[in-house]
């Protein structure tokens, strides 16, 4: 089974802190995915990674940043954390035309 | 017109009934099609993959329609632990995938 982790389930951070949420896939996939949930938007993808050092925008990257320096591992930075962060982070990879799969998610609370 | 566009329910049915999700999409170059559920609090997981030809796995059943650019899920018999949102979700000729926010299915006793 394809196992996509997720360092944590849950967070509490306060404002102005920096963040970084780390993601691990055991299946050697090339793509990987950083998206947050909030209810009533769906899920909205923040960056997206198709190899190692490859990293691309999505639709809401503004306060985010991403580092890949290694194919199994895909870590989400808040530079600076602000309120409108606290959401449930979802992190996903897949190998190219099948479908994607997801770690656990992290809910991240900021105070 | 929004790009995955669905029902944001909830569908309440009871338990046995037969259910309908329908999704539209608005890129005529979508080449991948999914439905996934997700539990409260959970992540997505895939339900099933969506094919040209439609396809069955036991009490579900998705079809894809191109022409009118939607796919649905029918579920059958309905049991309680089928309670879940319904998530559709459509990839095009790039690396990510576009997500409906999802329908909400309650079954009751």
């Amino acid at each position: 089974d394809v196992k996509v982790t997720q360092s944590s389930r849950y967070l509490v951070k306060r404002t102005g802190e920096k963040v970084f949420l780390e993601c691990v896939q055991d299946m050697d996939h090339e793509n990987m995915f950083w998206y947050r949930q909030d209810p009533g938007l769906g899920l909205r993808l923040i960056y997206f990674s198709y190899d190692v050092k490859m990293k691309e925008k999505g639709d809401i990257p503004e306060g985010y940043s991403v580092s890949r320096e290694k194919k199994e591992r895909f870590s989400l930075i808040l530079e600076s954390a602000s309120t409108n962060q606290t959401s449930m982070y979802l992190c996903a990879s897949h190998p190219g035309h099948t479908e994607a799969f997801f770690g656990q998610g992290t809910r991240l609370t900021v105070v | 017109r929004k790009e995955v566009e669905q029902d944001p329910g909830p569908f309440n049915v009871p338990e046995g009934a037969t259910v309908a999700f329908n999704c539209t999409y608005s890129n005529s170059a979508s080449q991948s099609f999914f439905w996934y559920r997700q539990d409260c609090r959970k992540e997505p997981k895939l339900l099933m993959s969506v094919y040209s030809s439609g396809n069955e796995d036991g009490r579900f059943t998705a079809q894809l329609n191109r022409a009118s650019q939607y796919i649905s899920l029918l579920i059958r018999d309905s049991k309680l632990s089928d309670s879940a949102t319904y998530l559709c979700v459509v990839k095009g000729q790039g690396f990510s995938f576009i997500f409906g926010k999802g329908t909400r299915l309650l079954v009751k006793p």
